[in-house]
């Protein structure tokens, strides 16, 4: 099946630096890139919709200046999230689509110290 | 919201198949049944979808009900490796596109 990768795998960061995560789909062209985020035992939480070329849709409650997404290229997007801080601590999923179906890669854990 | 509900948690004997059920009563007509597995840190995977018609794949079969408000998943031989969390999804049309909103799922334990 389509392969989507993310990186880095897992960070840990200081609180009140930002953290860059990119999402790559790696054997297709993904107009549409999606990103979740997931706290232990509970289930994913979409954020918002990303679109090449345009501007990211969020979900209602989600900060757009906090979680900053590009999707630049066909084949990347990243997710920067802003003055981090402990409670930003999750369990980043990014997924792609392609065609009908969803695709996700293998998640970024984000530890804020 | 998740357009679906699902069973919190189900065992399953190893060897033995696993039936996880899903109900989607809201559905459009044109809206398809997706089914998702995560592995304990790990990224869903995809297993199977579909739209009216039964699904086989080399993971699973997907049964939907004639009304299509409810559907199962069959995992015929569950072995140990099936334990997981089983997201039945049904997506939500945007214009252009759409997008996938995740319930609780199902905690698969298949136990030797």
């Amino acid at each position: 099946g389509a392969v989507v990768s993310q990186h880095p795998s897992r960070v840990i960061c200081k609180s009140g630096t930002s953290v860059k995560i990119e999402c790559r789909s790696l054997d297709f062209q993904a107009t549409t890139m999606f990103w979740y985020r997931q706290f232990p035992k509970k289930s994913l939480m979409l954020m918002a919709t990303s679109n090449e070329g345009s501007k990211a849709t969020y979900e209602q409650g989600v900060e757009k200046d906090k979680f900053l997404i590009n999707h630049a290229s066909l084949t990347l997007s990243t997710l920067t999230v802003t003055s981090a801080h402990p409670e930003d601590s999750s369990f980043y999923i990014c997924s792609a689509r392609n065609g009908e179906t969803q695709y996700f890669g293998p998640g970024t854990r984000l530890l804020v110290l | 919201d998740a357009k679906t509900t699902q069973p919190p948690s189900m065992d399953c004997a190893e060897g033995r198949a696993a039936n996880l059920p899903c109900n989607h009563s809201t559905i459009s007509g044109n809206e398809y049944v997706y089914w998702y597995r995560q592995i304990h840190s790990q990224g869903p995977q995809y297993i199977i979808h579909g739209l009216k018609n039964n699904e086989t794949n080399e993971m699973a079969s997907l049964i939907i009900t004639e009304d299509r408000k409810s559907s199962t998943l069959i995992l015929p031989h569950a072995t140990l490796r099936d334990t997981a969390v089983y997201y039945c999804i049904v997506r939500v049309a945007l214009a252009g596109g759409f997008k996938t909103i995740f319930g609780a799922g199902t905690r698969l334990f298949v136990k030797a």
